[in-house]
């Protein structure tokens, strides 16, 4: 079992959905969950982290940690062609060596 | 604030033949890493630098990988002699501490993508 799964996709969604991305893992040691967006021939750029159980909204994004399920989401709202892109979770321990998961390849059309 | 800078962005080079990527990090950034992604798959770390000093080269393949960073700046991967399955994206990225954050913020140049046939 790997120690990071995400589902590769594709997600195909039309514009305006509400869009959920997910990851499971398997080691409670984790405490650092990151969400990254990458587009197609560029490197990933944070999108939102955090560090708890609960939930944390920036914008149009929430991201949501079940530690007892070891359970992360990120939640896109009115979702935008521009949003089409590959989104990768990342956590890490305490010494910040972040294990990606492979991502998930959204695509929103109009 | 300029990110981070890698060069060159393009490289296809034949198996047995030796490379080098470089890369520039954010100014100030103390931590920088090198991750290797290959098509489909999310980063994986071959290893991290704490000023010029290594925190982790675990999965970095050392028979044929090596890398520095000297002065605790710039930094280098060099891959010799290369083999097929080294064809991926190599990253680069570096990271820091916001003031009351528990965690770090990391920050990935445009990577270098190589070919090896």
């Amino acid at each position: 079992q790997k120690e990071v799964e995400q589902d590769p996709g594709p997600l195909s969604v039309p514009e305006g959905a509400i869009v959920s991305l997910n990851c499971t893992y398997s080691n409670s040691a984790f405490q650092y969950f990151m969400w990254y967006r990458q587009y197609s021939r560029k490197g990933p750029e944070l999108l939102m982290y955090t560090y708890s159980s609960g939930n944390k909204e920036d914008g149009r994004f929430t991201a949501q940690v079940d530690k007892s399920s070891k359970y992360i989401s990120l939640f896109i709202r009115d979702s935008q062609p521009s949003d089409s892109a590959t989104y990768l979770c990342a956590l890490s321990g305490g010494s910040y060596i972040p294990t990606f998961g492979r991502g998930t390849s959204l695509i929103v059309h109009p | 604030e300029a990110g981070v800078a890698q060069s060159p962005r393009y490289k296809i080079i034949e198996k047995r033949q030796s490379v080098a990527f470089w890369c520039n990090p954010i100014s100030g950034h103390a931590t920088l890493y090198w991750y290797q992604q290959i098509l489909g798959q999310g980063p994986k770390l071959l290893i991290q630098f704490q000023n010029n000093g290594v925190v982790d080269d675990s999965q970095l393949p050392k028979d044929r990988f090596s890398a520095e960073r000297l002065k605790g700046v710039d930094s280098t991967l060099k891959i010799q002699p290369a083999k097929l399955e080294d064809s991926a994206v190599y990253l680069c990225a570096s990271s820091y501490r916001p003031r009351d954050s528990p965690s770090y913020e990391q920050y990935f140049g445009p990577g270098t993508r190589l070919t090896v046939t």
